[in-house]
């Protein structure tokens, strides 16, 4: 079956750029049924959207965090991607890959989740 | 954005026990409405989708109804793998956004 995994650093320092990626296994990013998406967790905000992929390249954001977020999708290798600059304590969460359906719009498969502390 | 409110908080029941959870958001989004399950240190589990389709896979004690702004989850009898938190999320509009978590505890 289909399977995210979630690698990244899990330390970033305040105004450095915070940088994961998903591997999808068991399944292709390429499929036209699903975006690819990046949630994140914390206490504080509780569930938060932050973009979404489509194996195309086209890509949506959460307006709160668009100036500092990039999603990308890398086909050839199975994966996709996110970018967040310039982080601050406020960013540390824990980030999950997320398959998103494209019909209704659920999020329907999750990985088990990365935890990004912000610290110097 | 479009704001999800639940209620309750959190709530305690017993096994058995029915519980309805309500999700109200700050504008009508067409039963673009999921609920998902979240046990600790686990990720979100996707329940109801478009709100009322219950999930493959999912129990059939778990039900979902509402309409425009206002909605329900429904757990018909209570099973000790349920004590969970329970999020709504709206997909009518981006940014997509989550209610802030219903608690069920063991009464």
């Amino acid at each position: 079956q289909v399977q995210l995994q979630e690698s990244g650093p899990g330390l970033v320092k305040p105004s450095e750029t915070l940088s994961l990626t998903c591997t999808v296994s068991g399944g292709s990013v390429g499929i036209s049924s699903y975006y690819w998406a990046w949630i994140r967790q914390s206490p504080g905000q509780g569930l938060e959207w932050i973009a979404s992929v489509f194996y195309t390249g086209t890509t949506y954001y959460n307006p709160s965090l668009k100036s500092r977020v990039s999603i990308s999708v890398d086909t050839s290798n199975n994966q996709f991607s996110l970018k967040l600059t310039s982080v601050t304590a406020a960013d540390a969460a824990v980030f999950y890959c997320v398959r998103q359906q494209i019909a209704a719009e659920n999020f329907d498969l999750w990985g088990q989740g990365t935890l990004v502390t912000v610290s110097s | 954005d479009i704001q999800m409110t639940q209620s309750p908080s959190s709530l305690s029941a017993s096994v058995g026990d029915r519980v309805t959870i309500t999700c109200r958001a700050s504008q009508s989004i067409s039963r673009y409405l999921n609920w998902y399950q979240q046990k600790p240190g686990k990720a979100p589990r996707l329940l109801i989708h478009a709100a009322s389709s219950l999930q493959s896979g999912v129990p059939s004690r778990f039900s979902g109804s509402g309409s425009e702004t206002d909605y329900t989850l429904t757990i018909s009898s209570l099973q000790p793998e349920d004590f969970a938190t329970y999020y709504c999320q709206q997909s009518n509009n981006i940014p997509y956004t989550f209610g802030q978590g219903t608690k069920i505890e063991i009464k």
